[in-house]
């Protein structure tokens, strides 16, 4: 059972450069959503699916898109890397059951835009 | 204005001392999360709740709804329980998650 898988781990982009984050899920969890951390700072929650085909913005979206064809995929794609974008990027995949929720997080991308 | 606020930042203790995290927010929530970051980066969910007082282990959550506070425990602690302790919010309006910056916790020897 390998839960959220992200990669790739590290990544170092130069500016105006385009990539896509990969997550994969596969406890069949209906929601998936990606943040970035920045130092000093909580993580911040960039766009989040609530299944398949259904997508939606977070509080920092601009400069980033997401898709959600599957259950199981929730891929970022950074149309053109910015420094600003530098950060760690976390991705989650979660579901609730009545008053119980439960969270999974994949294990980070530390991107670097220079 | 945060919406999630920890306290302490910044927490160092000795080896087997009672530690206490504070967390408090102000919004309306479904469910409170507590959550650690190692140095290496992973993030574990520790607790999820929404009323009352959950115990795994060394580590003990309790949460009071009406105060909008939430306190981590842990008994005992040790030098790997050094790391980055995470409170969030998940909003009862849009089930989205809000987050405190994080207690950076160090226990020493």
């Amino acid at each position: 059972n390998a839960g959220v898988t992200q990669t790739p781990k590290f990544q170092v982009l130069k500016t105006g450069q385009s990539m896509t984050l990969q997550c994969a899920q596969d406890m069949n969890h209906e929601y998936m959503s990606w943040y970035r951390q920045d130092p000093g700072m909580g993580l911040r929650l960039i766009h989040y699916s609530v299944g398949a085909g259904i997508t939606d913005q977070g509080e920092v979206p601009n400069g980033y898109n997401v898709s959600r064809s599957t259950t199981e995929d929730f891929p970022l794609r950074l149309l053109s890397a910015a420094p600003s974008q530098t950060s760690v990027y976390f991705c989650a995949s979660s579901y609730s059951l009545g008053e119980t929720y439960g969270y999974t997080f994949g294990s980070g991308t530390r991107l670097t835009v220079v | 204005k945060n919406e999630v606020e920890q306290s302490p930042q910044n927490l160092t203790a000795q080896e087997g001392e009672f530690i206490t995290i504070n967390c408090s927010y102000s919004v309306g929530i479904s469910a409170l999360h507590w959550l650690q970051q190692h140095p290496g980066g992973g993030i574990v969910s520790l607790f999820m709740l929404s009323s009352g007082k959950k115990k795994h282990g060394r580590l003990i959550a309790t949460i009071n709804i009406q105060e909008k506070h939430s306190s981590l425990h842990i008994t005992a602690s040790h030098p790997r329980d050094s790391a980055v302790y995470i409170c969030a919010v998940l909003m009862d309006s849009n089930y989205q998650l809000i987050w405190g910056a994080g207690t950076k916790l160090i226990i020493k020897p």
